[in-house]
């Protein structure tokens, strides 16, 4: 198993550009989730899905897109990038969402992001 | 929202010694995870604890699920240079989905 892989690995946007950050995983994981990570601010949960066809808002979803047509793909969309947006983006996927021993998070690598 | 509180900060230590850091809540918490991230790499579970009073293991780590359900802590014994990296922990409250709580994280650093 290639596990959660995250494309690209780095990215420059000017403001007001658009893009998507890619995020797979081939373990069959029904729960998806996107968090960036800020500089003495941890993790923040940006949008996730509990499967295909259901995504919902986290904690900080604005500027932020996604979609899960897929049990495996689940893209962050970014449709007018601020340099607010700056940040280092981890996807992460676990088998299930109630929390338990089985449900283990597992995170791609990140992107690095820089909006100019 | 929730928080979680994390301290310290940030460590600096020497290698052999003992390291202790913590996290407390306002709310309670269902399940207590800890995770460290090394360099340019995402978060990787070190321990989950899913009971109050739970006290698990994992090599030189412990880490323990307070019994107000608010606080959790991890130790690391006789720390190695490659203990170096972001320690987190993170929390979940409960409920028809699974959305994990961070702390903003323990820099720890390991003098050889």
């Amino acid at each position: 198993n290639a596990g959660v892989t995250q494309t690209p690995k780095f990215q420059v946007l000017k403001t007001g550009q658009s893009m998507t950050l890619q995020c797979a995983q081939d373990m069959n994981h029904e729960y998806m989730s996107w968090y960036r990570q800020d500089p003495g601010m941890g993790l923040r949960l940006i949008h996730y899905s509990v499967g295909a066809g259901i995504t919902d808002q986290g904690e900080v979803p604005n500027g932020y897109n996604v979609s899960r047509s897929t049990t495996e793909d689940f893209p962050l969309r970014l449709l007018s990038a601020a340099p607010s947006q700056t940040s280092v983006y981890f996807c992460a996927s676990s088998l299930g969402w109630r929390g338990v021993s089985t449900d283990t998070q597992y995170f791609g690598p990140g992107t690095r992001l820089t909006v100019l | 929202g929730q928080q979680l509180n994390q301290s310290p900060q940030s460590m600096f230590i020497q290698e052999g010694e003992d390291v202790s850091m913590n996290c407390t809540s306002s709310s309670i918490f269902n399940t207590w995870l800890w995770y460290k991230q090394d360099p340019g790499e995402g978060p990787v579970l070190l321990i989950a604890l899913y009971k109050a009073g739970e006290l698990t293991s994992n090599g030189r780590l412990t880490a323990q699920f307070g019994i107000t359900r608010k606080d959790s802590f991890l130790n690391i014994s006789a720390s190695i240079p490659s203990d170096v990296g972001i320690y987190f922990c993170a929390g979940f409250s409960g409920g028809s989905n699974y959305k994990l709580t961070f702390g903003k994280g323990t820099l720890l650093t390991v003098n050889p």
